[in-house]
């Protein structure tokens, strides 16, 4: 069975801080598919990034980068220089070959304070 | 540009009342979800949909029933109203490629009393 874990239920830091968000996820399968979503307060999940099992090639998005690593099975995420604007709950889920649902870990709520 | 939108957004109900919540999607997407999200628990996927038509039981079933009669709609429907029930319910749309992201809802929230 798939499972997602966020070990980090809530996060502070101060305004320009890097924060790395964490993610550990168990699959039997081969392939399959990481993802991050961000929940501002206003609640609207937003999508952030899509990777692949077949792809560990880290990527940056602006402030945003993700780091994927098959052999500890875990799919980071950092934003370096936070803002206030980053406040909000982060969820990393896994897709297994399939109809694409979606297994959610619990979330992990970042405070960045001015 | 629409995208996915949940009818209705808050609602209350006393324990044991029937109600249906709507998703309507404009993307024209095969699959569709309906998650609830817990403080805590993050999201859990409740019933799904790959096609008009289909519905399929996801990780918490028990107390709803859904309905795809239209591709672009998928109904939630709760029988009998429990406490236990009272959640943020998410519904979401995605294409048939595997692996594809999920578009959702602004989410409904549903307390009952």
């Amino acid at each position: 069975a798939q499972k997602v874990t966020q070990a980090q239920t809530e996060i502070s830091v101060v305004e320009k801080e890097d924060v790395t968000l964490d993610c550990v996820y168990e699959t039997r399968d081969t392939t399959y598919y990481l993802f991050w979503y961000k929940q501002p307060p206003s609640g609207e999940l937003v999508f952030l990034i899509r990777r692949n099992s077949f792809d560990e090639q880290n990527e940056i998005s602006g402030r945003y980068s993700w780091n994927f690593q098959k052999s500890t099975s875990s799919f980071n995420f950092t934003i370096t220089a936070s803002q206030v604007v980053d406040s909000a709950v982060y969820f990393c889920a896994l897709s297994e070959a399939g109809y694409s649902t979606l297994t959610f870990g619990k979330g992990t709520m970042l405070l960045v304070s001015p | 540009n629409a995208g996915v939108t949940q009818t209705p957004k808050f609602r209350v109900l006393k324990t044991g009342q029937s109600m249906t919540l709507l998703c309507a999607q404009d993307m024209n997407h095969e699959y569709m979800y309906w998650y609830r999200q817990d403080p805590g628990m993050g999201l859990r996927l409740i019933h799904y949909s790959v096609g008009e038509g289909t519905t399929a039981k996801g990780e918490v079933p028990d107390g709803y029933n859904v309905s795809r009669l239209k591709k672009q709609n998928f109904l939630l429907g709760l029988e009998s109203a429990a406490p236990s029930q009272t959640s943020v319910y998410f519904c979401a749309s995605s294409r048939v490629l595997r692996g594809t992201e999920a578009f959702f809802g602004q989410g409904t929230r549903l307390t009952v009393v």
